[in-house]
Parts: structure tokens; sequence; C-alpha cells
């Protein structure tokens, strides 16, 4: 059964940090491509971020709006994917997903940014 | 950024009754290869995003083929034959031709 779980969210301050984790389970995590989406409160979705396996050197993309602040990485040994957001913005307030080929998604975790 | 339009923004409907909504790309999804990156998902109440088309028309596994994509170049439909209470929730359309990939801004689906 292929599972991901994202951690790793909470309230912080404006121009603060947070990295979230996505632990998978299931599938041929090395091979995969893994994606971050967030969801605002007005349920409006956003991709944000993408990164591809080791055979395509682990290449990344991210959306404007978070591009120099938010970095995706990934451990093919812990079959997880990360987001590393610096420099938060309220307009970031939202429920991250982490995302298999928009295929399987995990539960999502909230992230508030607010002074 | 290609903007994808659904319509309606929500739908009332029947159990039994059939389904359909709209999605419009604001430039054609027809990529290089040949191949057109349009996708539905739905959104149960208080659950994550789920697959149900890729491709415009093929089915995710465990998908009932009550539901349908049809469509091209800039204009799709997705189609519920007969609705189920378990079809509730929110719609959306993806397109992953053009970087960055979007969605539509959903369909809500309700009983009548």
């Amino acid at each position: 059964e292929v599972q991901l779980v994202e951690t790793g969210g909470g309230l912080v301050q404006p121009g603060k940090s947070l990295k979230l984790t996505c632990a998978t389970s299931g599938f041929t995590f090395s091979t995969a491509w893994m994606h971050w989406v967030r969801q605002s409160p007005e349920k409006r979705l956003e991709w944000i971020a993408r990164i591809k396996d080791k055979s395509n050197n682990y290449a990344t993309d991210y959306v404007e709006s978070v591009k120099g602040r938010f970095t995706i990485s990934r451990d093919d040994s812990k079959s997880s994917v990360y987001l590393q957001m610096n420099s938060l913005k309220e307009e970031d307030t939202a429920t991250y997903y982490c995302t298999v080929g928009f295929d399987y998604w995990g539960q999502g975790v909230m992230v508030t940014v607010s002074s | 950024d290609v903007v994808m339009t659904q319509t309606p923004v929500s739908l009332s409907v029947a159990i039994g009754q059939p389904a359909s909504i709209s999605c419009k790309s604001s430039q054609s999804l027809v990529g290089t290869s040949g191949k057109t990156y349009l996708n539905w998902l739905l959104q149960r109440p208080g659950q994550s995003p789920k697959r149900l088309i890729y491709l415009v028309s093929k089915l995710d596994s465990g998908i009932p083929d009550r539901f349908s994509g049809s469509g091209s170049e800039t204009d799709f439909t997705l189609k519920i034959s007969r609705v189920e209470a378990d079809d509730l929730g929110v719609y959306y359309c993806l397109q992953g031709t053009h970087f960055p990939w979007t969605f539509g801004g959903g369909t809500k689906l309700e009983l009548k």
C-alpha cells in the first residue's frame, strides 16, 4: 500500500523558516519524481515544487512565487522528500501536500504564517 | 502560466442523475510528444485530492467507469453518468503540459 505522511507544519512568524518532511512507503521511491502542492484556506490548489530522480540528477523546479525561498530535496535511503521553507510570508499559509505523480497524495500538513 | 477555468463553480445533482464539468485552458495542452497532460482529481470532504483521470480520458485504477473524460486542445469535460453519494466533493482539473503545472479553481458537487 502506497503511503505518504507529511510532518513539520505549524504556526510560524513571518520571515521565519520551517522544514516539512514527507515520509513514503509502498512504491519505488528512488525512481519517483516527487512534488509538493499547497492548498490555500480558500481551497485553491497550487503546485509549488518538483524533484526528479537520481538518473535525472535530482533536478528541481519551482513555481515563481517560492523560487529562492523554498528548497525541495530528497533522501532516497529514507524514502523521504523535504521542503525547506525560508523567509515565510503570510500568503504561504496553506495545507501542504506531497504527491507522487499526482496519483498518490499525503494527508497534508498545515502551515500558518502569522505574527 | 496556463490558466485553467472550470465551470460551473458548483453543481447540485440528484443521485442517479448525470453530471458534467467543463475545464478550459488558456492555451493548447497538446505537448511536444503529442500527448495531452490533462488530469481530473476529486477531493472529498476532509480528504486529500485523489486523481481520477489522466491523459484526458484514462481512468486511474479502481475508478468506476461511471466517470469519463473527453476533450482536446483547450476544451475538456468530466462526465459522471450516474452520480452516487460517494462522488460528492470538489473536482479539480490539472494541466501538466506546460510549466508550471496549474489547477482549475474547482467545481463543488453537491446532492440535490
